[in-house]
């Protein structure tokens, strides 16, 4: 049984770029929640995907997307990407459909470097 | 408001009990988790209390919750020098569908 698998492992941009992660969450799950998580620190919750909907967001600009597909796979989008935006960016999914009582999973994330 | 806290580092021999503490803010909170994260790893899901409980022990973890104190520990017993790592404290939030609200992590060290 897959647990939740993030792409790619690791990525280098330059400011203004633009970059796009993946996430396919663990069997079964419904919801993925991405995170953001900066170097010393834990992670900042940035928007959840629900029925292909974003049903909750933290204090992230609009610079930051996201889109969950028909198999509750998701992605995460950054536009005009600035240095302050390089981390650890971690995927998490949950099964909603069982009253949302259930813990998340995370994978192991996407380290994004801007240079 | 939504915040947890936690103290940032931890050293222990190996073999003795490590015990982590955690405190939040929001009485709200449905479940209350501890996470794992070894070097360059995502978070590991180690044990988690609804909020209506006091205690929960799994093998060696023990998690302890004073709800009126809004303080939450983690005891690892005979620790070992795999348990190094940082232990994040995380909170459900009952207003929310599904965020959590992770304290900064408590750096472990195990001495051997």
């Amino acid at each position: 049984d897959a647990g939740v698998t993030q792409s790619p492992t690791h990525l280098i941009k330059t400011r203004g770029q633009q970059v796009t992660l993946r996430c396919s969450p663990k069997s079964g799950h419904d919801t993925v929640s991405w995170y953001q998580q900066a170097l010393g620190q834990g992670p900042q919750f940035i928007f959840q995907y629900y029925e292909e909907e974003e049903r909750q967001r933290g204090n992230f600009p609009d610079r930051f997307s996201g889109h969950q597909f028909p198999n509750y796979s998701s992605e995460l989008n950054v536009n005009a990407l600035l240095l302050g935006d390089s981390a650890l960016y971690l995927c998490a999914s949950s099964f909603t459909g069982g009253g949302g009582n259930q813990p998340q999973h995370f994978g192991d994330g996407t380290r994004l470097s801007i240079l | 408001g939504e915040d947890v806290e936690q103290s940032l580092f931890l050293s222990v021999r190996e073999g003795d009990s490590s015990v982590i503490n955690c405190t939040y803010t929001d009485s709200s909170s449905t479940y209350l988790y501890w996470y794992k994260q070894e070097p360059g790893a995502g978070l590991q899901l180690l044990t988690y209390i609804f909020s209506n409980m006091d205690m929960k022990q799994d093998q060696r973890l023990t998690v302890l919750l004073n709800k009126k104190d809004k303080h939450l520990s983690l005891r690892i017993a005979d620790t070992q020098t795999g348990d190094s790592a940082i232990y994040f404290c995380a909170e459900k939030v009952k207003t929310s569908y599904d965020k959590v609200i992770f304290g900064p992590g408590t750096s472990l060290s195990v001495i051997p």
